[in-house]
């Protein structure tokens, strides 16, 4: 099962807003609204932050947002702050016979 | 509040065998399927396994099918992931997750901290 296709880094200035993508195919991300993002600083464990492809967990920022066109999911990062700055990865499920697949992950940088 | 504790972890030799626990607390664990994810150091996030709620599915990353073995016990809160044959390559932090629901499709919402697994000879 081939991971989710992400970018490898995004940077922005305090205060802007990024986004990051993630293609799947009709199987995972296309097919379903199963689509989910997670946030990891260095040495810590992944914490979720969208869920359904836009919905957020009680707790997190409304900074955060994330949407879906075809076989594409985007988690944006409104008002960047030095805080957002960590690795995110987009996770979706899968009709395939391992039901679930990530993202390989993208390094956000704040300027 | 949800807990996942990890452990079990430690350094094998290569075609060694290790069992990972993973101690829930927090929430009605038998209701709930829980996943296996591991990350090698400097690498991405990889899941590994998913067990049902009531383990009558399990599903596996084709690069463990065959050598590791998810597993689960209601009556004590616990996940387990028995790993055999281990390669170089399964060198990992390994953490537990829990679903949002009893089923595959649910998201991970809560992640424990991770346990290290190490294959060297």
């Amino acid at each position: 099962q081939s991971a989710l296709t992400q970018p490898a880094s995004v940077s922005g200035s305090p205060g802007q807003s990024i986004t990051i993508s993630c293609t799947g195919t009709s199987s995972d991300v296309g097919g379903y609204n199963y689509v989910s993002w997670h946030q990891q600083h260095p040495g810590k464990a992944p914490k979720l932050m969208i869920y359904e492809v836009s919905n957020r967990p009680s707790g997190v920022s409304n900074r955060f947002s994330g949407s879906k066109s075809g076989n594409t999911a985007s988690l944006t990062i409104s008002g960047l702050q030095a805080e957002d700055e960590a690795d995110y990865y987009c996770s979706s499920y899968t009709s395939s016979s391992t039901r679930v697949v990530f993202g390989g992950g993208t390094k956000v940088t704040v300027l | 509040q949800v807990q996942l504790v990890e452990s079990g972890g430690g350094v094998v030799q290569p075609g060694g065998s290790l069992r990972l626990s993973c101690a829930a607390s927090g929430f009605t664990f038998s209701s709930y399927g829980m996943h296996w994810v591991r990350q090698a150091p400097g690498k991405g996030l990889e899941w590994v396994a998913f067990m049902r709620y009531d383990g009558s599915y399990k599903y596996y990353a084709d690069s463990v099918k065959g050598r590791f073995t998810i597993s689960r016990d209601n009556s004590k809160n616990t996940l387990y992931l028995q790993m055999n044959s281990l390669r170089a390559e399964d060198t990992a932090v390994y953490y537990c997750a829990k679903s949002s629901t009893g089923y595959s499709s649910g998201c991970l919402d809560y992640w424990g901290q991770g346990t290290l697994v190490t294959v060297s000879s």
